[in-house]
């Protein structure tokens, strides 16, 4: 298993101003991924991100706007960049254990609110 | 698109009724996983089915996995108040794991 730490735990936001996510594993994981979710609804993946190359996005995301940091094998951060209202979500990072048969473990998510 | 469609996408019940709840793809996939997810937690793994037309158990629930791979479905019998939250299910396609739309059930005593 796989115990994931994210900060902040919620956050409200000027409109234009930037906010990074900061994605805690206690071992060490080679992928992890981050999940857009509006609350009640399904998960979006964003991108995933391997350590010692750069994130790959998915479609309708860009490294511009969702620029993604992974120093090492246990930490990761997403920065939502010019936010807007429409960026109000909440955020969630999640690592494969491939120990447990592909099991994905999740971290609390980061509720933002873009006013 | 959504990879992964989920029916119904909400289902308010009584105690004790039973549900199931529905995941369809036009694609085959290796393997599928079922996750449930309550209010201001990340979303926990239930059961992942790997083999055509397999069905396991866990308590009060039974997950089938269709012949072709295809589809699933989850069934709670008895449903319990503490079955409320949001079903998700989710397949892995090249390292990534995509989820369904999600059904969120209530149940209520």
């Amino acid at each position: 298993s796989a115990v994931i730490s994210q900060k902040p735990s919620r956050d409200i936001c000027q409109r234009g101003t930037s906010l990074t996510i900061q994605c805690q594993v206690d071992s060490q994981v080679t992928m992890m991924f981050w999940y857009r979710q509006q609350p009640g609804q399904s998960l979006t993946l964003i991108a995933t991100a391997n350590q010692g190359s750069e994130a790959t996005y998915e479609s309708g995301f860009v490294i511009d706007k969702f620029p993604i940091s992974r120093p090492n094998l246990t930490f990761s951060t997403l920065t939502v960049s010019n936010m807007s209202p429409e960026d109000s979500s909440i955020y969630l990072c999640s690592v494969e254990d491939r120990d447990s048969g592909g099991e994905l473990f999740f971290g609390e998510g980061s509720r933002l609110t873009v006013l | 698109t959504q990879l992964l469609e989920q029916s119904p996408q909400f289902l308010s019940i009584q105690e004790g009724e039973n549900l199931t709840v529905y995941c369809n793809s036009s694609s085959v996939f290796s393997s599928l996983q079922w996750y449930r997810q309550e209010p201001g937690e990340g979303p926990v793994l239930l059961v992942t089915v790997v083999t055509g037309g397999e069905v396991k158990k866990l308590k009060r629930l039974t997950f089938q996995f269709g012949d072709a791979r295809k589809d699933s479905s989850l069934h709670i019998t008895a449903a319990q108040p503490g079955d409320t939250g949001l079903y998700l299910c989710a397949m892995s396609n090249f390292n990534k794991f995509y989820f369904g739309s999600g059904t969120k059930l209530n149940v209520k005593p």
